[in-house]
């Protein structure tokens, strides 16, 4: 069935650093796929989405490429602030139910100063 | 942006007891959603809804129910609580109008069994 993975659980960086947030995922269709970030006590909000291969999508200085022939969608910034601090969840919707998502265990993202 | 409620927003249950755990969404979205969410696990579907009166299984369903009396409101009903049950609840609605199911989350349910 479809899956999503994400390696990292905790990841710690300090502030102006890039980050790199490792997504793949495994389905036998046509994907979707979606990053959710999550503050402290907060509900999760939709950061990025994607349906296109090889085309970068961008929000709020964040950044993914969908790359179907490698199944990943890594989430991307070029200099975290200490307000990235969050967790991030990739999420999957594909056929045959494009109403259900599949998330992955989500990573945590600590900035410090 | 989709408005989601939840209430309680907090619940401390004895084991065996029933609880019951709401949700309204007020943009008129078709579908609705209860995730749990636990260390290391990330969100896990355990119900969700196309609209009044339907509820499909998710991932997690075992010593859950659902209830979708109307296209606001949306029940999770844990009949005979365990401890295994304590995690925090969250409820989403979403439509798949674009080709893919967006969904909007609320504010989450902190449920603790004894």
């Amino acid at each position: 069935g479809d899956s999503v993975t994400q390696t990292e659980g905790l990841v710690t960086l300090t502030k102006g650093l890039p980050v790199m947030l490792n997504c793949t995922y495994q389905t036998t269709y046509s994907p979707f796929l979606f990053w959710y970030v999550q503050h402290l006590n907060e509900a999760p909000k939709l950061l990025l989405k994607s349906s296109t291969d090889n085309k970068r999508t961008e929000h709020q200085g964040f950044y993914a490429t969908l790359h179907k022939s490698s199944s990943s969608f890594h989430l991307q910034k070029s200099s975290v602030q200490l307000s990235d601090s969050a967790l991030y969840f990739c999420a999957l919707t594909s056929g045959p139910n494009y109403n259900v998502l599949y998330f992955g265990s989500g990573t945590k993202l600590t900035v410090e100063p | 942006e989709a408005a989601v409620t939840q209430s309680p927003r907090n619940k401390v249950a004895v084991t065996g007891g029933k609880v019951t755990l709401s949700c309204n969404q007020t943009n008129n979205h078709n579908n609705m959603y209860w995730y749990r969410q636990d260390t290391g696990h990330g969100l896990r579907l355990i119900h969700y809804s196309y609209g009044a009166g339907s509820t499909e299984k998710g991932d997690i369903p075992d010593g859950y129910k659902a209830s979708r009396p109307s296209q606001e409101n949306f029940s999770l009903i844990l009949e005979l609580a365990t401890p295994s049950q304590t995690s925090v609840y969250f409820c989403a609605s979403g439509d798949a109008t674009g080709g893919y199911a967006e969904q909007f989350f609320g504010p989450g349910t902190r449920l603790t069994v004894l």
